[in-house]
């Protein structure tokens, strides 16, 4: 089966950093997505892992650790619009390569 | 680029009545699209695979007869909701690739309420 951990909700102040942790145990393992999701709206996709390190896009970087079933999505300079929920999914090696999606972390950021 | 247009985005029926749910790529083709639903405050669950030109995927526990998929063409798959019930109400979204290693792209949504 598969198993992907993140937090449920994280609060953050306007103007902060914040990094959104994600744990997963999958059969396969082909890359690794973040997701925002707002309330009542489809998710838009925001980075893609596949090898370890960093990758970074302007104020929103991903990192992958493979060997530890480990990602954490960072997202810089903290504007109210980023309140949403950030959703991580890991995409599987076995039959038509699916998108397996964590339950989301609600973030809430505060003036 | 990579569009996914999702019609209609809300709909309103009776119990027994049938829903008929397009997801298109605008802007690319896709061989393989992809069929979720959400409820409230939950994370999305994957309903099926669709393939173009074949049978569709379904994972465990979704009922094959009452969603039904077809996917005729390479930027057209409909999902029908076959005698929905209230408990059928939830928010259905598809999405599509580009390509097999790349991100999916989701339509914007359909909030499907079943009176």
């Amino acid at each position: 089966g598969q198993n992907i951990d993140q937090p449920t909700e994280m609060t953050a102040t306007e103007g902060a950093i914040v990094q959104i942790n994600c744990t997963y145990q999958t059969s396969g393992f082909n890359g690794l997505f973040w997701y925002q999701q707002h309330a009542g709206e489809a998710p838009t996709f925001l980075s893609y892992n596949v090898l370890d390190g960093l990758e970074e896009k302007g104020r929103f970087s991903s990192f992958l650790s493979r060997s530890k079933g480990y990602s954490y999505l960072l997202l810089k300079e903290l504007q109210m619009k980023d309140s949403a929920s950030y959703l991580c999914a890991v995409r599987d090696q076995a039959g038509a390569n699916n998108l397996f999606f964590g339950t989301g972390t609600r973030l809430t950021v505060i003036p | 680029g990579a569009v996914v247009s999702q019609h209609p985005s809300w709909v309103i029926c009776k119990s027994g009545t049938s829903v008929k749910i397009e997801c298109r790529s605008l802007d690319f083709q896709a061989t393989t699209m992809f069929w979720y639903r959400q409820f409230p405050k939950q994370s999305l669950m994957l309903m099926a695979t669709s393939n173009e030109g074949s049978k569709a995927t379904y994972e465990q526990g979704v009922e094959k007869d009452k969603f039904l998929i077809n996917h005729a063409s390479l930027t057209l798959s409909t999902l029908t909701v076959t005698s929905a019930h209230p408990e059928d109400s939830s928010f259905y979204i598809c999405s599509a690739r580009t390509g097999a290693n790349q991100p999916q792209h989701f339509g914007d949504g359909t909030r499907l309420s079943i009176l």
